[in-house]
């Protein structure tokens, strides 16, 4: 069993709807949550990053971490269509200097 | 201007031949790593650097080769060893706590011809 679990998709919805992104995780030691987003051909850019539990919102983007299930969302309210990309989830542990595990990344195609 | 520059942006391998990538970073991170993507695999881990002149092996380093230098530099090699050499590899840079993120280069495409 992977660390961290992430559907691959793809995830196809019309423009503006509300878009819903999921990992779940094994390692209860995971306390640093990230979302990175990578456009095809290009690296990954950081979009949300969250320490321990809670809700951490940005604009159209809400990121939400639920420690006591391992599971961690990104919402995505009005979906736009340049926000079709590929989404990466990626966590690590409380030492500082562990490396991060990442997700498989969902494909996401938002549709005008 | 900070950030990661990976070079060349495409390149072309022929059977047998060592290929070297190019990161070059002037963003002053101690930390950088090499990862290998696949489509529908997500990134695997391939050598990382916490410091110049140490290295360690990811997940998937059989097949390639690195060295860390210079703090700014971290080529990677894919020796002919590599069967399967086709993928996008992308350089990351993290600051002293790995996790509070990694910046990314823009990425190689390796293609076997």
């Amino acid at each position: 069993q992977k660390e961290v679990e992430q559907d691959p998709g793809p995830l196809s919805v019309p423009e503006g709807a509300i878009v819903s992104l999921n990992c779940t995780y094994s390692n209860s030691a995971f306390q640093y949550f990230m979302w990175y987003r990578q456009y095809s051909r290009k690296g990954p850019e950081l979009l949300m990053y969250t320490y321990s539990s809670g809700n951490k919102e940005d604009g159209r983007f809400t990121a939400q971490v639920d420690k006591s299930s391992k599971y961690i969302s990104l919402f995505i309210r009005d979906s736009q269509p340049s926000d079709s990309a590929t989404y990466l989830c990626a966590m690590s542990g409380a030492q500082g200097a562990q490396k991060l595990v990442f997700g498989q990344g969902t494909r996401l195609t938002i549709n005008p | 201007d900070g950030g990661i520059t990976q070079s060349p942006k495409y390149l072309f391998r022929k059977e047998g031949q060592n290929v070297t990538l190019s990161c070059e970073q002037n963003l002053n991170h101690d930390a950088m790593y090499w990862y290998r993507q696949d489509p529908g695999q997500g990134l695997r881990l391939i050598y990382y650097s916490q410091i110049v002149n140490d290295f360690q092996k990811g997940d998937i380093a059989e097949g390639y080769s690195v060295s860390r230098e210079k703090k700014e530099s971290f080529p990677l090699t894919v020796t002919s060893a590599q069967k399967n050499p086709t993928a996008f590899y992308l350089c990351a840079t993290s600051g002293q706590l790995m996790n509070y993120g990694y910046t990314f280069g823009s990425g190689t495409r390796l293609t076997v011809v």
